[in-house]
């Protein structure tokens, strides 16, 4: 059972626009949910997260956008850069919880 | 991140052998996870461990076991591997009241 559903699967950007991601979650004991951002051959690596306490949470260009009532979060690229070109993981984790639950992954291309 | 190494970075290995992952980090941090990730099926966690007495399993543990011998090192096994265990495993740590988990590069496992 998915418990945290991510989308798109894949998404092409070009240079300068907005990259946005979506993440659902049903699991309403979730208090924590963090992006992070992987490069090929590398591990993931923590990029921003965020609190239900607020509805959105900027970090220079990404932003990420919390909505308790419908359960979902995203992720918003700004000024998007081809070095932003990456899989990028949304997650949750519970309150007293160690275990984060990871969504699929968006792999993000920014064309030149 | 340097501070969490993995060894082997890539193993090909025959169905039936035993084979083991191993994981070091100079990060201090008690808590060490173990997850295994597959194309479209992001991140899913294995065995997490909250310090050398402490084991836990995660999502999917089945044909894997896991040895903590010292607060440093956290070591996944595969006592029979199968093809369906080729993936990515990563280790990650993360310590104190900080969520962050900070992930090694990574082994690339192949079972012929």
């Amino acid at each position: 059972q998915q418990q945290v559903k991510q989308s798109p699967q894949s998404l092409i950007v070009q240079k300068g626009g907005i990259s946005i991601i979506n993440c659902a979650y049903e699991n309403t004991a979730f208090d924590y949910f963090p992006w992070y951002q992987q490069f090929p051959g590398k591990g993931p690596a923590l990029l921003i997260a965020i609190r239900p306490d607020v509805s959105e949470k900027k970090e220079g260009r990404f932003t990420i956008s919390f909505n308790k009532s419908a359960k979902q979060f995203s992720l918003h690229i700004m000024d998007s850069q081809p070095g932003d070109s990456a899989t990028y993981f949304c997650a949750a984790r519970g309150y007293g919880s160690e275990k984060l639950v990871f969504g699929k992954g968006t792999k993000l291309t920014v064309n030149p | 991140d340097a501070d969490v190494t993995q060894t082997p970075r890539n193993r090909i290995t025959k169905t039936g052998k035993r084979i083991m992952l191993e994981c070091s980090q100079t990060k201090g941090h008690d808590r060490m996870y173990w997850y295994r990730q597959d194309p479209g099926l992001g991140l899913r966690l294995i065995y997490y461990s909250f310090d050398v007495k402490d084991i836990n399993k995660g999502e999917i543990s089945d044909g894997y076991s896991v040895s903590r011998q010292a607060q440093a090192k956290f070591s996944l096994s595969l006592e029979s591997a199968i093809p369906n265990q080729t993936a990515l495993y990563f280790c990650a740590t993360s310590g104190g009241s900080v969520d962050t988990q900070y992930f090694g590069p990574g082994t690339r496992l192949t079972v012929l």
